[in-house]
């Protein structure tokens, strides 16, 4: 597809359970970047990808979350013990990599909204 | 800490009106970017600013860049209704790529 796309689009689960959320960028784009935005809120950030690996991990809020990208493509964003504060909607973006006179804005895909029951 | 403040948050204006929405950001910055939101829908990229004084408009939509005051606006002329969406600029720094997002401007064009 063109655009940067997330799965799912709804997750509904159980207050301590474990949850992965998907997220395929941009073919082509070489950084990945997951968002948190809660209701009314702007995006929050919680961890960028360079290529394969966490270049800036530190808007993640705790050891419970954790993203892999293990062939520099689609990430999964993996919450352990998940609790009803973590209910949000999780942004995936990508963007290209050169930072040159152009600009490069990311592409944020439509969101997978988690709710913790 | 980068910290991005955008105000007004809610305005409602009257379809045919001009206005516009402010973003202050409190370090030295090196690119603006302004999103748009629909809801339930995610981010639409309308403008990245690169440099001081930049401006770029497209419809009825301008933004300019003034990095001394660290000020961006997003100027909305003759408003119509599809206007109507929460708007968000957001500012990365130089040797990072996150994004740090404002609170957004909620925007409502009433008929």
């Amino acid at each position: 597809g063109a655009g940067v796309s997330q799965t799912p689009s709804n997750k509904v689960t159980e207050k301590g359970k474990y949850v992965e959320l998907r997220c395929d960028p941009i073919s082509g784009h070489t950084a990945l970047y997951w968002y948190r935005q809660s209701l009314g809120q702007g995006p929050e950030f919680l961890i960028y990808f360079q290529g394969t690996g966490a270049a800036d991990d530190s808007g993640l809020p705790n050891d419970r979350f954790f993203a892999v990208r293990p062939e520099g493509s689609v990430s999964t964003l993996k919450i352990q013990r998940t609790e009803r504060g973590d209910s949000a909607v999780y942004l995936c973006a990508s963007s290209s990599r050169d930072r040159g006179s152009g600009g490069t804005e990311a592409f944020f895909g439509q969101g997978t909204r988690l709710t913790v029951v | 800490e980068l910290k991005v403040e955008q105000n007004p948050l809610f305005l409602s204006m009257q379809e045919g009106k001009n206005y516009t929405i402010y973003c202050n950001y409190s370090t030295t910055s090196d690119r603006l970017y302004w999103y748009r939101q629909d809801p339930g829908k995610s981010l639409e990229s309308l403008f990245v600013l690169l440099s001081n004084g930049a401006v770029k408009q497209e419809g009825r939509l301008m933004a300019s860049l003034d990095t001394k005051a660290r000020l961006s606006t997003l100027h909305i002329t003759a408003a119509v209704h599809d206007l109507s969406a929460t708007y968000f600029c957001a500012v990365t720094t130089s040797g990072t790529y996150k994004y740090i997002f404002g609170t957004g401007t909620r925007l409502k064009v009433l008929a």
